[in-house]
């Protein structure tokens, strides 16, 4: 069955930089466009970041332009989410989730479980 | 705050039926069929319970269904059973070529 399994979360300091992979497995992850969404403590959903299913079509939630990037390795059927200059405001469970699309269409048909990331000095 | 407008909470004895509204604008749920709703449990990972406005992927009862009219989406669960009980969440394409959710509603099952 379809997998979504997060990785590379970790308690960091203000500033610095953590890459978060998620490694799907049970379907064709070049068939699919991917996102990265976030969790706060206390609040709601909220989307990071998609990238399409060949890696040409990339968007950024505002709050994490220029400061995030996604990336995807379709022979290793990964997908890295890059942060840097992080801050308090960071501090979430990252979840990767699969589009039933090749391009984003706001369906997250299948998620993993989350990795948290704290920003904490 | 987030893009799409939700009540926080909602809720209905067993057999009922509540809906749980979710409000965008022009740029996002008045302008695509991409409208989605997921069920989010503690611990657990957020489940697609409607897609595409009004479909249902396999496996979700029919007792939930999907609408909307104009900048505003809504999801219904009819006949109510305990295990509904959670956070829901709507979601929409945007016209930024971005996805928007909303804030969540609480359902709870009294």
């Amino acid at each position: 069955q379809v997998q979504l399994v997060e990785s590379g979360g970790a308690m960091v300091q203000p500033g610095t930089s953590l890459r978060l992979s998620c490694a799907g497995s049970g379907f064709d992850f070049s068939d699919h466009a991917m996102h990265w969404v976030r969790q706060t403590p206390g609040k709601g959903l909220a989307w990071v970041a998609s990238i399409s299913f060949d890696g040409t079509f990339r968007a950024f939630d505002e709050s994490v332009k220029g400061r995030f990037t996604i990336s995807r390795l379709n022979g290793q059927a990964t997908v890295f989410l890059q942060m840097s200059d992080l801050g308090a405001q960071d501090t979430a469970i990252y979840f990767c989730a699969r589009d039933l699309k090749t391009f984003s269409s706001a369906t997250l048909d299948h998620w993993g479980l989350g990795t948290l990331v704290t920003v904490s000095s | 705050q987030s893009a799409l407008t939700q009540p926080p909470s909602a809720s209905g004895s067993p057999g009922q039926s509540v809906t749980i509204s979710c409000t965008g604008t022009t740029s996002d749920i008045d302008y695509y069929e991409y409208v989605s709703w997921y069920q989010r449990h503690p611990g657990k990972a957020p489940k697609l319970m409607i897609y595409e406005v009004t479909k249902r992927p396999s496996g979700v009862p029919d007792r939930f269904s999907g609408s909307k009219s104009g900048n505003t989406a809504s999801l219904t669960v009819s006949g109510l059973q305990s295990e509904d009980e959670g956070e829901y969440y709507c979601a929409s394409y945007s016209r930024t070529n971005t996805v928007v959710f909303g804030g969540g509603t609480k359902l709870t099952v009294l």
